[in-house]
């Protein structure tokens, strides 16, 4: 049973590039999840997914960030025009569907604004 | 206030003590209460969830529950060098908020030999 999995682990680019990441959940579970935790902070949710529907999106969430799971496996999330403020770490979190059930971590990708 | 507020930190106890870890939280929908443990530049890792009030036990783990009092608690016996590491606490959304965590900041506990 492999875990979540997040490509790339890091990411380095420069204000105002475009930048996507991967998640691929476990492989049963049907909700996806995106957080952002930045250094000393716990993570913040930013949106989840119950097979392709987006079911929920944070405030955080501006109009440069989109998150897509089109066939309700993978997912992917896009920052546009990155901002310094952007740097922070992205993880993403899988879950079974019935009731509230434990959500499980992949390793995170790290991105760093120049 | 704080949707989810954690006991500051850091926590420091010796090795073999008892390290309590406590959190409180506002959302009264709240039905599902997880502690998370993450190591310095790791992800988090799930440790123990409750959903009932009382107590539930895993091992060297003990989490704590009392939502009238909208609190949470984990207890870590015989605690060792690895166990330290940040604690997050996140309550799971009930209501509209299904499926979303809500974390806390995270208390940092140092077990010293």
């Amino acid at each position: 049973d492999t875990g979540v999995s997040q490509d790339p682990r890091h990411k380095i680019t420069k204000r105002g590039q475009n930048v996507t990441f991967r998640c691929d959940p476990i492989s049963e579970h049907n909700r996806l999840y995106w957080y952002r935790q930045t250094l000393g902070q716990g993570p913040e949710f930013l949106t989840y997914f119950q097979n392709e529907a987006q079911l929920e999106k944070s405030r955080l969430l501006s109009d440069r960030f989109s998150a897509e799971r089109p066939k309700g496996s993978f997912s992917t999330l896009e920052i546009q025009r990155t901002e310094q403020g952007d740097s922070a770490m992205y993880l993403c979190a899988s879950s079974l569907t019935t009731g509230e059930q434990p959500q499980h971590f992949g390793d995170g990708t790290r991105l760093s604004i120049l | 206030q704080k949707e989810v507020e954690q006991n500051s930190g850091p926590l420091s106890v010796p090795e073999g003590a008892i390290a309590s870890l406590n959190c409180t939280y506002s959302d009264r929908g709240s039905q599902s209460f997880f502690w998370y443990r993450q190591y310095s530049g790791k992800s988090p890792e799930l440790i123990m969830f409750i959903y009932s009030n009382g107590d539930k036990e895993d091992g060297r783990f003990t989490a704590q529950l009392n939502k009238a009092s909208q609190y949470v608690s984990l207890l870590i016996r015989d605690s060792q060098p690895s166990d330290s590491a940040t604690y997050l606490c996140a309550p799971g959304g009930g209501g509209t908020s299904y499926g979303k965590l809500t974390f806390g900041q995270g208390t940092i506990l140092t077990v010293h030999p």
